[in-house]
């Protein structure tokens, strides 16, 4: 199993410019999640989703969307990049919902917006 | 809103010392309780998690927790430090009370092993 990975590992974007963050689990697992981490502040939840076509919004949702098509991929999508979106972006899968789960975490995906 | 507190953002300790990493947690209702390590440039991996039963729990690498309920704390430590023990730790919570597997992580400590 590949576990959680995330492409890009790294990526440059101009303010105002749109992209994708792609994530992918080959585990089946139910629960997806997106955190970012800035320096001095640990991870904070942005999106997560309980399933397929299910996602909601997690404690820094603003400038942030996303969809779940597929039990294996959850995407983030930035709309109009912001240098305060500069952090380094990790997406986690668990079994289920059940806040006992362990979250397995990609190898991250490092965004700096100038 | 639960909150989670790491006290000490840089611990430095000598290879075969003690480690003692802090966490404390803040809610009414005592969480579930994880910690994680994080490795230069690279994702969060699972050292040990506090579910129910035990109040000590056993990780990988050496590592152990112990839940104290009185204290709302789920200090980390390791009896002898490793070179390779130098990481980022992170202590984390998630709610019992449902609502999805949503992980509230404190700030981070940084250990660093000197020779």
């Amino acid at each position: 199993n590949a576990g959680v990975t995330q492409t890009p590992k790294f990526q440059v974007l101009k303010t105002g410019q749109s992209m994708t963050l792609q994530c992918a689990q080959d585990m089946n697992h139910e629960y997806m999640s997106w955190y970012r981490q800035d320096p001095g502040m640990g991870l904070r939840l942005i999106h997560y989703s309980v399933g397929a076509g299910i996602t909601d919004q997690g404690e820094v949702p603003n400038g942030y969307n996303v969809s779940r098509s597929t039990t294996e991929d959850f995407p983030l999508r930035l709309l109009s990049a912001a240098p305060s979106q500069t952090s380094v972006y990790f997406c986690a899968s668990s079994y289920s919902r059940f806040s006992a789960d362990t979250q397995y975490f990609g190898p991250g995906t490092r965004l700096t917006v100038l | 809103a639960q909150s989670v507190t790491q006290l000490g953002s840089h611990v430095s300790v000598s290879e075969g010392a003690l480690v003692l990493l802090r966490c404390n947690y803040s809610s009414s209702v005592p969480p579930y309780l994880f910690w994680y390590v994080q490795y230069p440039n690279q994702g969060l991996q699972l050292l040990l998690k506090y579910t129910t039963g035990a109040t000590l729990v056993k990780g990988i690498n050496g590592f152990e927790a112990e839940f104290k309920k009185s204290e709302t704390s789920f200090h980390l430590t390791k009896p002898s430090a490793h070179m390779s023990d130098a990481a980022e730790y992170f202590c984390a919570v998630s709610d019992r009370a449902g609502g999805g597997n949503k992980l509230t992580f404190g700030t981070g400590t940084q250990l660093k092993v000197e020779l």
